[in-house]
């Protein structure tokens, strides 16, 4: 199983709401990442977690807040964001930080997020 | 700065004929390479990699070159499916590290 889950598929928010993106892998990945990707441009890394600890905060605004309640789960929880916040949110996984064979990043399909 | 190029936008190959995707990259440090296919609405899907260590790896219809000394790979596929077109982008690693470094995706359009 080489399956990342994101709910929801898509989400519409107004500038005042509080939302939150949800990702999941039961691969046993310890390293799980949130990337923004706007249309026509690669993925943007924002954060990464490594065994459950934030590890690497991509100077992203603190509108955007994620939490890593287990090892399988990652959230990413929005706030006062602005439209031009919209994107696809992607979430990825890997069996470490450590990068090269065997430690690919496999993502998830991505919440298409619209701000209002 | 844009540290892995894939400078065609798109790509179009008829069925059963082969797909070469191209990748530049200015890093010398990345020691490690990846190639994603996405369809729209979808995340990327891991393809293949290669290490810096070798020259070239295969995985069925997919193939992965590197040429180090010119910092180049490319990605053949043959043959080429209508089930093939999707953005692919080229990715780069240094260091064995998890910082991937996304070129901008080549479309690649497979027509029957």
């Amino acid at each position: 199983d080489t399956e990342v889950t994101q709910t929801p598929k898509h989400l519409v928010m107004g500038m005042t709401n509080k939302k939150s993106l949800k990702c999941e892998q039961h691969m046993g990945h310890r390293a799980m990442y949130w990337y923004k990707q706007k249309a026509k441009k690669p993925p943007e890394l924002m954060f990464v977690y490594s065994y459950e600890k934030l590890s690497i905060n991509e100077s992203v605004p603190s509108r955007f807040s994620p939490e890593c309640p287990n090892s399988s789960l990652l959230n990413l929880h929005l706030h006062a964001l602005q439209p031009e916040d919209s994107a696809l949110y992607l979430c990825a996984s890997s069996h470490g930080l450590a990068g090269g064979p065997d430690h690919e990043q496999y993502f998830g399909p991505g919440t298409r997020l619209t701000v209002t | 700065d844009q540290q892995v190029k894939q400078n065609s936008p798109s790509l179009s190959v008829q069925e059963g004929r082969i797909s070469i995707l191209n990748c530049d990259y200015t890093n010398s440090m990345f020691d490690y390479f990846l190639w994603y296919k996405k369809y729209p609405a979808e995340g990327p899907t891991f393809l293949i990699s290669i290490s810096s260590i070798k020259d070239k790896n295969e995985d069925g219809r997919f193939t992965v070159f590197l040429n180090k000394s010119a910092k180049h790979l490319s990605l053949h596929i043959v043959p080429s499916q209508p089930g093939d077109s999707a953005v692919y982008f080229c990715a780069a690693s240094a260091n064995s590290g998890y910082a991937l470094n996304f070129g901008k995706g080549t479309s690649l359009l497979v027509t029957p």
